[in-house]
């Protein structure tokens, strides 16, 4: 069974840096990619990034520039490494996993609990 | 960027109700596009992808159709475990896009 756990959340002032983590549990073979997603308080969903199996990076405008990908495989740990923060920012932060089948992506299958950044 | 659009934003239903939720993308992106549910302090739970595909775990009463750039999520029978926010996305193009959700409410 698949897990994902997120950490590194908190309280940050705007400008400021922060490295949130996503371990994953359960994974097998080259068919998973790991995406954040966000939700700001009161607002809907926002997908933020993703990371294929392959190493391929990709985001959403309103982060490029600012948030940063990367993988340790030794450790299954994602990270998304988030600099220049701002206000709008804030939101509770999901990874997920996107699994590649060969008839197509089953997106965002299995769910971390979350971790919360504020920044103000 | 490809726009997500849901409607309505609010319903509100009875139990046993059948009620439907549209979903219209701002280009084609059949059949790339999936549902959720999420519940307050819960992660969103997926229901539908590939347009129709029921996620497996899903009750049957849960179904998605629709093609192109017009799509819907309709639960035949309203159960009390239904009331929730409900968002359409789609994965066909990066950035992948969601709709603003649906709040499935109490008659």
């Amino acid at each position: 069974e698949v897990h994902l756990v997120e950490s590194g959340g908190g309280l940050i002032q705007p400008g400021g840096s922060l490295r949130l983590s996503c371990v994953a549990s359960g994974l097998s073979g080259n068919n998973n990619h790991i995406t954040w997603v966000r939700r700001s308080p009161g607002k809907g969903l926002e997908w933020v990034s993703a990371i294929h199996s392959g190493g391929a990076t990709y985001y959403a405008d309103s982060v490029k520039g600012r948030f940063t990908l990367s993988r340790d495989n030794s450790k299954n740990t994602l990270y998304l490494q988030m600099n220049s923060l701002r206000t709008e920012d804030t939101a509770l932060y999901y990874c997920a996993r996107v699994l590649a089948l060969g008839s197509g992506w089953v997106p965002f299958d299995v769910w971390g609990q979350g971790t919360t950044v504020t920044v103000s | 960027d490809i726009q997500m659009t849901q409607s309505p934003s609010t319903l509100s239903a009875s139990v046993g109700d059948r009620v439907t939720i549209t979903c219209r993308a701002g280009q084609t992106i059949s059949p790339w596009l999936a549902w959720y549910q999420q519940k307050p302090g819960k992660a969103p739970k997926l229901l539908i992808y590939r347009t129709s595909s029921l996620q497996s775990g899903v009750p049957s009463r849960f179904s998605g159709g629709g093609s192109e750039t017009e799509f819907s999520l309709t639960i035949s029978s309203l159960q009390p475990d239904d009331f929730a926010t409900y968002y359409c996305q789609q994965y066909d193009t990066y950035p992948w896009t969601f709709g603003q959700g649906t709040k499935v409410e109490i008659k």
